[in-house]
């Protein structure tokens, strides 16, 4: 069980909006530790894709875009491609644990 | 361009030492801005961080994985490692070495390698 807690899968048409929640807590997210977020394509490596919550590696389009509300983060898809089928995953700093924790990943189905 | 590239046996016998090395290329590993970690990912599962190293040798390991856990940095070879002691089935997973930029990129894991799957098996 996954220290922070994100759908276990989500689902979008083509040029639809989606949006991927990461459930944190007090010792992680809440205490305002930087969010980042991570698409992994069948079969390759994780890709960094948000970092400090909302911003951009070079190369990665504006349809991306992350967000922190309290003790939760956010990453929001614009413009859905088939090409962002995926698993995402979010990651942040847990206090309580000393250590860097991921989200238990996304599955992201472009119908 | 750096790129990382994980090394190490493909198959681990139950109780014994699972060892990868991450060969560093394209850049040096003694930077400050950087520091150099493991994640694993189990079959059909999400990813587990291990631990990060920094070229000094300062070493930060995942609780629950601590009392088991061995990481090192060579700077002369431009390259780290993992050890894992008694291997068990649940060690099972594709290890990757990664980057961890803590002066452009807020600490993420910028630069990943490409993966090296290890089974713990007899």
């Amino acid at each position: 069980q996954s220290v922070l807690t994100q759908p276990p899968s989500v689902s979008g048409a083509p040029g639809q909006r989606v949006s991927i929640s990461c459930t944190g807590s007090s010792s992680n997210i809440g205490t305002g530790y930087d969010v980042h977020w991570y698409q992994q394509l069948p079969g390759t490596a994780p890709k960094l894709l948000i970092y400090g919550i909302n911003k951009r590696p070079s190369g990665v389009p504006d349809r991306f875009s992350g967000s922190r509300s309290g003790t939760s983060a956010s990453l929001a898809i614009t413009g859905l491609q088939a090409d962002d089928e995926a698993d995402y995953y979010c990651q942040s700093y847990d206090s309580s644990l000393s250590g860097w924790v991921f989200g238990g990943g996304t599955k992201l189905t472009v119908l | 361009q750096l790129q990382l590239q994980e090394s190490g046996p493909g198959l681990v016998k139950p109780s014994e030492t699972l060892s990868l090395t991450c060969t560093v290329s394209g850049g040096a590993i003694s930077s400050s801005r950087y520091y150099w970690g493991w994640v694993r990912q189990p079959p059909g599962k999400g990813l587990e961080w291990i631990g990060t190293i920094f070229y000094s040798g300062s070493t930060y390991y995942n609780p629950s994985l601590q009392s088991r856990v061995t990481m090192s940095v060579d700077t002369d070879k431009n390259q780290f490692s993992l050890k894992l002691t008694s291997a068990a089935a649940a060690d099972t997973a594709v290890y990757y070495c990664a980057r961890r930029n803590n002066w452009d990129y807020a600490d993420a894991f910028d630069i990943w390698g490409q993966g090296t799957m290890v089974t713990v098996s007899s």
